[in-house]
C-alpha cells in the first residue's frame, strides 16, 4: 500500500460546479499536510496548507481528518483555470525523507 | 524576486554517460531538496540539504546518484553511468528553513532523457 494515495481521476466537471477529492495517508505520525497544484509540464506550487481545524482560502477549503487519516480539498464555483493536477503532500516531524507526495488527482474543468 | 532556477531545462544523454544538473535556490533559503518525477507520478524525494550538508540522502536510489552544495547555495545533482530508467524530470525546491511546515518553492525542473 502506498503511503499517500490519491484517486488519479480525471475529474471532468463543468465550470461553476463544486468538486472535492480526498487523499489518504498511512502513517499516523504524519504532522504536516499540504495541497500543491501542478499545471501540465510545470513545477508544483503550494495551493494551501491543511490545518487541524480546517482552513479556507477563497473558493478552496481544505480539511484534515486524523481519525480516518485523510485530507480533502473542496473547490467551489470552479473556473477553467482550476484545471490542473492536485498533489497531496504529507510530512512527518522526524525526518526530511518523509516528505511524501501523492501521485496527484487530475482535474479538468469544461466550459 | 527571483525564484528557484534549474539548468539545463532539458538534457538528452546516452546510456552510460555522466550528467550534472544544477539548482539555484532562492537567495537566503537554507534548505534545498531534490526530487525526481516520472510521468503520472508525484515528485519522489531524493535528498535534502540543510546549509552545506546533506541532512538526509535516503531517497537516492543507488550510488550512481550524488549531490553537493559546497557553499550552501547552489546545488549540483550528479548521475554517473546513466540508465534509461533515470529518465524523468528532476525538480529542485528550496525553503527558508527546514521546518516541515515551511513552504517549498520548486524550480521548473530539468527533463532528463537517457537514450
Amino acid at each position: 500500500r502506498k503511503e499517500v494515495e490519491q484517486d488519479p481521476g480525471p475529474f471532468n466537471v463543468p465550470e461553476g460546479a463544486t468538486v472535492a477529492f480526498n487523499c489518504t495517508y498511512s502513517n499516523s505520525a504524519s504532522q504536516s499536510f499540504f495541497w500543491y497544484r501542478q499545471d501540465c509540464r510545470k513545477e508544483p506550487k503550494l495551493l494551501m496548507s491543511v490545518y487541524s481545524s480546517g482552513n479556507e482560502d477563497g473558493r478552496f477549503t481544505a480539511q484534515l481528518n486524523r481519525a480516518s487519516q485523510y485530507i480533502s480539498l473542496l473547490i467551489r464555483d470552479s473556473k477553467l483555470s482550476d484545471s490542473a493536477t492536485y498533489l497531496c503532500v504529507v510530512t512527518t516531524a522526524s525526518s526530511a525523507s518523509k516528505i511524501i507526495f501523492g501521485s496527484g488527482t487530475r482535474l479538468s474543468i469544461r466550459p | 524576486g527571483a525564484g528557484v532556477s534549474q539548468t539545463p531545462s532539458n538534457k538528452v544523454t546516452e546510456k552510460g554517460k555522466y550528467v550534472e544538473l544544477r539548482c539555484d535556490p532562492i537567495s537566503g533559503h537554507t534548505a534545498l531538496y531534490w526530487y525526481r518525477q516520472s510521468l503520472g507520478q508525484g515528485p519522489e524525494f531524493l535528498i535534502y540539504f540543510q546549509g552545506t550538508g546533506a541532512a538526509d540522502d535516503s531517497g537516492l536510489p543507488n550510488d550512481r546518484f550524488f549531490a553537493v552544495r559546497p557553499e550552501g547555495s547552489v546545488s549540483t545533482l550528479k548521475i554517473q553511468r546513466t540508465e534509461r530508467g533515470d529518465s524523468a524530470v528532476y525538480l529542485c525546491a528550496s525553503s527558508l528553513t527546514s521546518d516541515r511546515a515551511e513552504t517549498q518553492y520548486f524550480g521548473p525542473g530539468t527533463r532528463l532523457l537517457v537514450l
